[in-house]
């Protein structure tokens, strides 16, 4: 089974453009997160989408967005970039909602704002 | 505020012996915990869990114990082996809530 993919890997933005960001799950994960990692932050939570809708959202400005389409694939947008945004981008998929199911991470977009 | 921290960046350990790598939390509805382990260019991948109910849980190499009055985690890995190092990520979740996680720990384990 396929894993969790991600694209593009790699992308170089300057600041005040926008960039979206593509997650395929899992074959019947229903479940989609987002995650921001950055050096000494850990992971920080951006939201999840479930069957098209989101479910939870964290603690993002408004210039982080996202939607899901019918077949579980998503994507995550961000406007206006600052220098700030510059992070690995993860996307997780579970069958179900988590935390009770094992969420499996893709290996992440990696976002560079000059 | 960090609701979820690991205060050692990063531990290095000979191969063989015990590693323990610590988290602390700050909420006391977190009621489930997890530790991922990552490696360069690669997504965390799920480790093992434990649930507030239980104070030990333990698969293989690896066992997580929780001290629920110190707010307490921490992850002990025996024997050490080489492909041990990573980043280990320690993450909680209060009542079914998304995820919280910790900023990482970088484990080095020695030849």
């Amino acid at each position: 089974k396929a894993g969790v993919t991600q694209t593009p890997r790699y992308l170089i933005k300057t600041r005040g453009q926008q960039v979206t960001l593509s997650c395929s799950p899992i074959s019947g994960h229903r479940s989609v997160s987002w995650y921001q990692q950055t050096p000494g932050q850990g992971l920080q939570f951006l939201f999840e989408y479930f069957s098209e809708t989101q479910r939870n959202k964290g603690n993002f400005p408004g210039r982080f967005s996202g939607r899901q389409f019918s077949n579980s694939r998503s994507e995550m947008n961000v406007s206006t970039l600052e220098l700030g945004d510059s992070a690995l981008y993860l996307c997780a998929s579970s069958l179900e909602h988590p935390p009770y199911n094992e969420q499996f991470f893709g290996p992440g977009t990696r976002l560079t704002v000059l | 505020d960090q609701q979820v921290k690991q205060n050692s960046p990063s531990l290095s350990v000979q191969e063989g012996r015990i590693s323990i790598l610590n988290c602390d939390y700050t909420n006391s509805m977190f009621d489930y915990f997890l530790w991922y382990k990552k490696y360069p260019a690669e997504g965390p991948t799920f480790l093992i869990s434990i649930s507030s109910i239980k104070d030990k849980n333990e698969d293989g190499r690896f066992t997580v114990f929780l001290n629920k009055s110190a707010k307490h985690l921490s992850l002990h890995i025996v024997p050490s082996q080489p492909g041990d190092s990573a980043v280990y990520f320690c993450a909680a979740s209060a009542q079914g809530q998304n995820f919280v996680f910790g900023p990482g720990t970088r484990l080095s384990v020695l030849p």
